[in-house]
């Protein structure tokens, strides 16, 4: 039981190159999360999914864009990266609504330069 | 708006001692009120939330916190602090789910709590 697992864990972009973030959970769970974490600023909620298909906006939703093809993975795309998405980024996942816990991975540090 | 505040970035604590991390919250109706921490280099472990009932709730590790509505306050606790314990602590309130909100989590910015030997 891995729990929710995040690839990559590093990588470094140059300004408008894209990339995808792959989230797997093997806990049958119905949510799946995307934040960001930045120094002093806590987490913030980009994209979340409360069901396999089914996708929706988070708090700082903008230029990121996420699928949920399969109950157990959700991806996370940067269409053009830019500085201001350097960050570390945590997909999480909860049995059902934000009443229950979250289990989260171990994060993305993402740098664009 | 719904929001949650951690007046303190950092907390510093003797090992044995009680530590008390403080939470503050502003939502409307009933609070959803959670405890995570994290660890160096790893994602958010859940510890303890607060749904309704009883206003100690028990968590992992020996934490405790005390809901207190009238202060509109979550502080964690734990009686006798460790080394181990030296981590980032957040505390999210639930976005109550009506009026256009989808109920998710709002994170305060975190406190760093630093345990001494």
């Amino acid at each position: 039981n891995a729990g929710v697992t995040q690839t990559p864990k590093f990588r470094v972009l140059k300004t408008g190159q894209s990339m995808t973030l792959l989230c797997a959970q093997d806990m049958n769970h119905e949510y799946m999360y995307w934040y960001r974490q930045d120094p002093g600023m806590g987490l913030r909620l980009i994209h979340y999914s409360v069901g396999e298909g089914t996708t929706a906006k988070g708090e700082v939703p903008d230029g990121y864009n996420v699928s949920r093809l399969k109950k157990q993975n959700f991806l996370l795309g940067l269409e053009s990266a830019a500085p201001s998405q350097t960050s570390v980024y945590f997909c999480a996942s909860s049995y059902r609504d934000t009443t229950y816990e979250q289990y989260f991975g171990p994060g993305t540090r993402l740098t664009v330069t | 708006a719904q929001s949650v505040a951690q007046p303190e970035d950092q907390v510093n604590v003797a090992e044995g001692n009680p530590l008390t991390v403080k939470c503050t919250y502003s939502v409307s109706g009933n609070p959803y009120l959670f405890w995570y921490v994290q660890y160096p280099n790893r994602g958010l472990q859940f510890l303890l939330k607060y749904i309704t009932g009883d206003n100690l709730v028990k968590g992992s590790y020996g934490f405790e916190a005390e809901f207190n509505k009238s202060q509109t306050s979550f502080h964690l606790k734990k009686p006798s602090a460790l080394v181990s314990d030296s981590a980032l602590y957040f505390c999210a309130v639930r976005d109550p789910p009506y009026g256009g909100s989808q109920g998710n989590l709002i994170f305060g910015k975190g406190t760093k709590l630093s345990v001494k030997p």
